[in-house]
């Protein structure tokens, strides 16, 4: 199994543009999300989904855009950057949000600059 | 409102001496808790989570963590720090919204 994968793994953009981050898990998970990772901030949740057709609002969803057409993939879409969205974004599932002790497994990250 | 907090941001410590990490938490019930490991440019990787049941948790990596419920704490601790457990670490809780919540994180250095 590949587990998270995530791409780009850096992007540059300029205020305005829009992008579409890419997020794929082949381990059959339902749960999957989103955070943004700020120094001294930890992770905040931007977005998530319980399954596919589903999604929800995390913590900071402004500026945000999910779908969920399959299991397997959750992309992360930025329809009008701005330099406050530059972060390291990371994706992150887990088999089902109905179980607390779920471990979430997580992508190796997004590193989005907005100039 | 759910929150975790990490106290210290930096920590420096001997290689071969013990660690201790910091994590507290706000929660109105007891909410089940993570600690994760970033090594740079990497991803998050889970070292411990604790449920319920004896309050000493054995994670990978010879890290262990003790809730205490009446410090709403969950310290993570190694007894001798090796030179590649250089990181950042992340104290996480969830709850019945199952909302994992992430602290701050604290940045650990380790000298030679």
């Amino acid at each position: 199994n590949a587990g998270v994968t995530q791409t780009p793994k850096f992007q540059v953009l300029k205020t305005g543009q829009s992008m579409t981050l890419q997020c794929a898990q082949d381990m059959n998970h339902e749960y999957m999300s989103w955070y943004r990772q700020d120094p001294g901030m930890g992770l905040r949740l931007i977005h998530y989904s319980v399954g596919a057709g589903i999604t929800d609002q995390g913590e900071v969803p402004n500026g945000y855009n999910v779908s969920r057409s399959t299991t397997e993939d959750f992309p992360l879409r930025l329809l009008s950057a701005a330099p406050s969205q530059t972060s390291v974004y990371f994706c992150a599932s887990s088999y089902s949000n109905t179980g607390l002790q779920e471990t979430q497994y997580f992508g190796p990250g997004t590193r989005l600059l907005v100039l | 409102a759910q929150s975790v907090t990490q106290p210290d941001i930096h920590i420096t410590v001997s290689e071969g001496a013990s660690l201790e990490l910091r994590c507290n938490y706000s929660y109105g019930a007891t909410p089940y808790l993570f600690w994760y490991v970033q090594s740079p440019g990497q991803g998050l990787q889970l070292l411990l989570k604790y449920f319920s049941g004896d309050t000493l948790v054995q994670g990978i990596k010879g890290f262990e963590a003790e809730f205490k419920r009446s410090q709403s704490s969950f310290n993570l601790r190694k007894p001798s720090v090796h030179w590649s457990d250089a990181a950042e670490y992340f104290c996480a809780g969830r709850n019945a919204g199952n909302m994992l919540t992430f602290g701050g994180g604290t940045r650990l250095m380790v000298k030679p």
